[in-house]
């Protein structure tokens, strides 16, 4: 098993570009999250996924989309990138039964200027 | 709400120390409680958890303890080793209500050993 993988692990992007960050497992774990770590900040969760099809906002969901159309992949959408998004982006996973045992990918590290 | 404060760092210590780290919750609803680790480069990895009052999470010579008197779940190491050298994070899960799914992580402490 890959478990979650990420990419791009790093990007650029200019404000007002938009990109997806992408986010996939083979573990066939029902539920999926994002984060994004800030030094200082720890991590805050952005959406997250119970299974395909359902989706649900977390502490800071604003400027990010996701959407869930198969089990096993969870791509975030940034729709009009700013220079507060810079941050490190972290995918996670679990099964249904052990959602505090959550599989993280290695992480996206963004910048925007 | 529901929230989780850890120590703030950095931590440094020499090899063979003693480490704790704090960690104290809110005490609302009946929360697990989880250390997590990330190290340098990577993502986090679930280290320990408890999920009821006093119950002992163990793993990797790391000890917590959850105490619903003090609302707190202190990491313990009795002698640190430089690949300890890592972020710790402590976390909570609701186990009722509409944030159910949800983990609160603490702001992370880092910690360095030194040989």
């Amino acid at each position: 098993n890959a478990g979650v993988t990420q990419t791009p692990k790093f990007q650029v992007l200019k404000t007002g570009q938009s990109m997806t960050l992408q986010c996939a497992q083979d573990m066939n774990h029902e539920y999926m999250s994002w984060y994004r770590q800030d030094p200082g900040m720890g991590l805050r969760l952005i959406h997250y996924s119970v299974g395909a099809g359902i989706t649900d906002q977390g502490e800071v969901p604003n400027g990010y989309n996701v959407s869930r159309s198969t089990t096993e992949d969870f791509p975030l959408r940034l729709l009009s990138a700013a220079p507060s998004q810079t941050s490190v982006y972290f995918c996670a996973s679990s099964t249904g039964t052990a959602i505090y045992e959550q599989y993280f990918g290695p992480g996206t590290r963004l910048t925007v200027t | 709400g529901n929230s989780v404060t850890q120590m703030e760092g950095p931590v440094t210590l020499s090899e063979e120390a003693f480490l704790t780290i704090n960690c104290t919750y809110t005490a609302t609803g009946y929360p697990s409680l989880f250390w997590y680790v990330q190290y340098p480069g990577e993502g986090l990895q679930l280290l320990l958890k408890a999920t009821k009052a006093d119950d002992k999470g163990s793993n990797k010579g790391f000890e917590a303890t959850y105490r619903k008197e003090t609302t707190s779940f202190h990491l313990e190491k009795g002698s640190v080793q430089v690949s300890d050298s890592a972020v710790y994070f402590c976390a909570r899960r609701n186990k009722s209500g509409g944030s159910n799914y949800k983990l609160t992580f603490g702001k992370g402490t880092l910690l360095t050993v030194n040989p």
